[in-house]
């Protein structure tokens, strides 16, 4: 199974963008990337995912790399509520395998 | 209210005992999984259900036996289990595979908190 690399920890103002980075190098041609977020007490939820094109949605936008080998979680105005682990998970596709790391630990400072 | 519902959310047992974690969900999903997140440590796949069938069974101990009767319930029974297992359990479910509706999303639930003594 491909793996994923993500910084331990990072902090970020308030109202300010995050970019939260993720390596990849080993992802196949057919491997989804997806991005969830954990809040304190709660299970894993999405955020959003992508193949070969920048794609944006309510929450955030996800930028992808050329090769495909890392990619990129933005959150345009950080908030508050956004302090979360947050999961960058390769699946290929087809399969039911979401294979999680250890993900990076946003801090949101006031 | 995540469309995905564990029962119970904490549990406490030893190392004796058998208990039951329970799964439900009313999103009309096909799939079902089990995680297992411990501390400092990534979510773990454990089972994942298509169908009511097993399609994926990432290596689990025996003493954790998954059943899945239909496409809405899933179950972890838990038997003799060690203090290292000790976890967070978590339960999400998603569309089948390349069917109509399927964003490649997951949804969790909250995940049942098992202490085992």
């Amino acid at each position: 199974d491909a793996k994923t690399t993500q910084p331990n920890s990072m902090e970020s103002n308030e109202e300010e963008p995050v970019h939260l980075p993720c390596n990849h190098s080993t992802i196949s041609g057919t491997d989804y990337i997806h991005w969830y977020r954990q809040l304190p007490s709660q299970g894993p939820e999405y955020v959003i995912h992508g193949l070969t094109s920048n794609v944006n949605n309510r929450m955030a936008s996800l930028a992808i790399a050329e090769d495909r080998k890392s990619s990129t979680l933005i959150l345009h105005r950080a908030t508050l509520r956004d302090a979360a682990v947050y999961y960058c998970i390769l699946r290929r596709s087809g399969t039911y395998k979401y294979i999680f790391g250890t993900g990076t630990r946003l801090k949101v400072l006031a | 209210e995540t469309g995905v519902t564990q029962t119970p959310r904490h549990l406490v047992m030893g190392m004796t005992n058998k208990k039951s974690l329970k799964c439900e969900q009313h999103l009309g999903h096909n799939a079902m999984y089990w995680y297992k997140q411990s501390a400092k440590k990534p979510l773990e796949l454990m089972f994942v259900y298509n169908f009511k069938e097993q399609t994926e069974n990432n290596s689990v101990p025996s003493r954790f036996s998954p059943e899945c009767p239909n496409s809405s319930h899933l179950f972890l029974h838990l038997h003799t289990l060690q203090p290292e297992d000790s976890a967070l359990y978590l339960c999400a479910s998603s569309p089948t595979r390349g069917e109509r509706g399927d964003t490649g999303e997951l949804f969790f639930g909250e995940g049942s908190r098992l202490t085992v003594l």
